[in-house]
């Protein structure tokens, strides 16, 4: 099956500047990488997503890039607020829609 | 509705009985998905349906979870004889369907306590 591998685990990192998460997958077949964003005892909420056939994809603060070579995809947010701080998690499904989830990130943005 | 709805938001039981969580999908939306969630760990997938058909229960962790589409709309997933260890948030989601890939739109959860 699908293995993802996240880091950091736990991200701070002053306001304004900028956070950067890596996730790594196994499975070729990946082709749609969704982020997810979770609050503490709120619902993961899906704030970007890529698929297999672009390398990069931008949305306001938030981008994403994939490397499907090296199979590896990475989440960038520029400009930190603190209603940034949560859990975020990348995902590589497998090709029956199943998410698989990374280990999550939590980062906090310290004013 | 607006979005995922699941319900209820709390559940307490006693070890040894029964529970139902009921997920309300997205009008429209053709696939449905269980997760569960342990405390700091991430979604774990448990099952899914397109429509009423349960096309994947793999990750369901033992013949005590059972779960049911039957009319393709609202879900119920059913813990018989609960354990300490089923103590988790369950995560419902859903997407379109219709083609590998649509994204999953996920519920408020119910975080299950087992006494």
């Amino acid at each position: 099956g699908e293995n993802v591998e996240q880091h950091p685990s736990t991200l701070s990192v002053q306001e304004g500047d900028s956070a950067v998460i890596k996730c790594t997958y196994s499975d070729s077949a990946s082709n749609y990488f969704p982020w997810y964003k979770q609050e503490l005892g709120k619902r993961p909420q899906l704030i970007i997503d890529i698929r297999s056939n672009v390398g990069e994809k931008k949305d306001q603060r938030i981008a994403v890039t994939l490397n499907k070579t090296a199979k590896h995809f990475s989440l960038h947010i520029t400009e930190t607020q603190p209603e940034d701080s949560a859990v975020y998690f990348c995902v590589a499904p497998m090709t029956n829609e199943k998410l698989t989830f990374g280990t999550g990130t939590r980062l906090t943005i310290i004013p | 509705g607006a979005g995922v709805s699941q319900s209820p938001r709390y559940k307490v039981a006693k070890r040894g009985q029964d529970v139902a969580l009921r997920c309300d999908p997205i009008s429209g939306h053709v696939s449905l998905f269980w997760y569960q969630q342990a405390l700091g760990q991430g979604p774990e997938f448990l099952t899914y349906f397109q429509n009423e058909a349960q096309l994947d229960k793999s990750g369901l962790p033992s013949d005590r979870f059972f779960a049911e589409r039957p009319e393709g709309s609202v879900s119920t997933l059913k813990i018989q004889r609960t354990q300490q260890e089923d103590s988790a948030v369950y995560l419902c989601a859903s997407s379109l369907g219709g083609q590998h890939n649509q994204p999953q739109h996920f519920g408020d959860g119910t975080r299950l306590s087992i006494l």
